[in-house]
């Protein structure tokens, strides 16, 4: 069965501040990996996506890391603002027509000032 | 170009009665996914539509109905609404079926509240 987990559930950092978040993921046969943000009562925001053959992808400062072989991705975030605030969910996708993504169940981050 | 749209942005209902939200994808996007996301949980996935069909489907009862038109908006239904369905429904728009490779692009949401 296709799963995707995410630890830790929950997160409090104090702003300026670097956190990691964690998913692992037993999707099968792979396809790509995204991370998206959510804001509190707004629909997620797709922050990077990565494929098979990508180790690192960043944006600004999120940096998203692949490992396809133990099936591991983090998402670093540097130097914490407020408005980074939000739930973080990592979605995995399979390489095929049919089947459907598989989403975990997101971190959620508050930064505080 | 225009994201995806979902109408309305709130809406209360009484028990019992039944609602229809509506989803306008991302132009040329053919597949679009429904999720129910309820406080402090994750996504629950309800069904997709691709090119009017339903590709897949979640655990969801009856209740819970969808369907596509021929410019791809979609619409889901809930009828005999229950406390229990107030929840933020998210819809999200892909190129593709199961998002092998375009990934989601999704609405702000319909905030349904039951009373």
């Amino acid at each position: 069965k296709n799963q995707v987990e995410q630890s830790p559930q929950s997160l409090i950092i104090l702003e300026g501040k670097n956190c990691t978040l964690q998913c692992n993921y037993t999707v099968s046969p792979f396809s790509n990996l995204r991370w998206y943000k959510q804001d509190t009562g707004r629909g997620p925001v797709s922050l990077t996506i990565m494929t098979f053959s990508e180790n690192t992808k960043s944006n600004g400062r999120y940096t998203a890391t692949l490992d396809a072989d133990t099936k591991q991705s983090s998402l670093h975030i540097t130097a914490s603002q407020l408005s980074d605030s939000a739930s973080y969910i990592c979605v995995v996708s399979p390489n095929t027509n049919a089947g459907k993504s598989t989403f975990g169940d997101g971190t959620t981050l508050t930064v505080k000032p | 170009k225009a994201g995806v749209t979902q109408t309305p942005r709130y809406l209360i209902k009484t028990r019992g009665q039944q609602v229809t939200l509506s989803c306008s994808p991302i132009s040329g996007h053919r597949s679009v996914s429904w999720y129910q996301q309820t406080p402090g949980q994750g996504l629950q996935f309800l069904f997709e539509y691709f090119s009017e069909t339903q590709r897949n489907k979640g655990n969801f009862p009856g209740r819970f109905s969808g369907r596509q038109f021929s410019n791809s908006r979609s619409e889901m239904n809930v009828s005999t609404l229950e406390l229990g369905d107030s929840a933020l429904y998210l819809c999200a728009s892909s190129l593709q079926s199961g998002t092998g490779g375009s990934g989601y692009t999704f609405g702000s949401g319909t905030r349904l509240t039951v009373v």
